[in-house]
């Protein structure tokens, strides 16, 4: 059980282009999803918090109006990186957490941008 | 704050235990999580423990915790060559405003050799 969903699983595309990334939990329903980066040999940078039907809570330093995300149901929530560039290529991975306080976070296998 | 602190290798034979060690800071830590993460894919729930336990074994996996000293190992025995990935720990509490966020280490990259 508690399986999460992640897709495109690789990307590559031209710079400028706007690159859309779905999570999805399939098996159970999702009431916040986290949306993370990770840099090559580096741990997870989370850089956003989605609430179901709620506006996402961005990190420090993390542009929303360049990461947009939308989270319209408790089972999907999208992070669509806008106008992307160089670098912006990095490993996204998204995570769901089951309803309820201290529900562990379930991660997707992750999406692989490489801008060019 | 929420710092987690992992050594970054570790290299055992195969057959050996491999113990993987693990610091925090936050004293309000509720539940502690260990993370599998193999080449090119996503986390891997292996286990977590609750803070108010001392110790949690499933198969060849054996959590401890020393809550008075913020420490928590991963023990894997028979280590095998599957075995093979980086390791995360990471950490809850109820701090904060965001429920369920983690706070994670840099990851123990384990090399398990034949």
């Amino acid at each position: 059980g508690a399986v999460v969903s992640q897709h495109p699983s690789w990307v590559i595309c031209k710079s400028g282009t706007s690159v859309k990334i779905e999570c999805r939990s399939l098996d159970f329903q999702a009431t916040t999803m986290f949306w993370y980066r990770q840099f090559p040999k580096q741990s997870l940078m989370l850089m956003a918090t989605s609430n179901e039907g709620s506006k996402a809570t961005y990190e420090q330093g993390v542009e929303k109006d360049k990461f947009l995300i939308n989270h319209a149901s408790l089972t999907l929530s999208t992070l669509t990186v806008t106008s992307a560039h160089p670098e912006d290529s990095s490993f996204y991975i998204c995570s769901a957490i089951l309803q309820g306080a201290y529900q562990p976070q379930h991660f997707g296998d992750g999406t692989r941008l490489s801008i060019l | 704050g929420e710092d987690v602190e992992q050594s970054l290798f570790l290299s055992v034979r195969e057959g050996d235990s491999s113990v993987i060690n693990c610091t925090y800071t936050d004293s309000s830590s509720t539940y502690l999580y260990w993370y599998k993460q193999e080449p090119g894919a996503g986390l891997q729930l292996l286990t977590y423990i609750f803070s108010n336990m001392d110790m949690k074994q499933d198969q060849r996996l054996t959590v401890l915790l020393n809550k008075k000293d913020k420490h928590l190992s991963l023990r894997i025995a028979d280590t095998q060559t599957g075995d093979s990935a980086i390791y995360f720990c990471a950490e809850t509490s109820d701090r904060g405003s965001t429920l369920g966020r983690l706070y994670f280490g840099r990851g123990t990259q384990l090399t398990v050799w034949p």
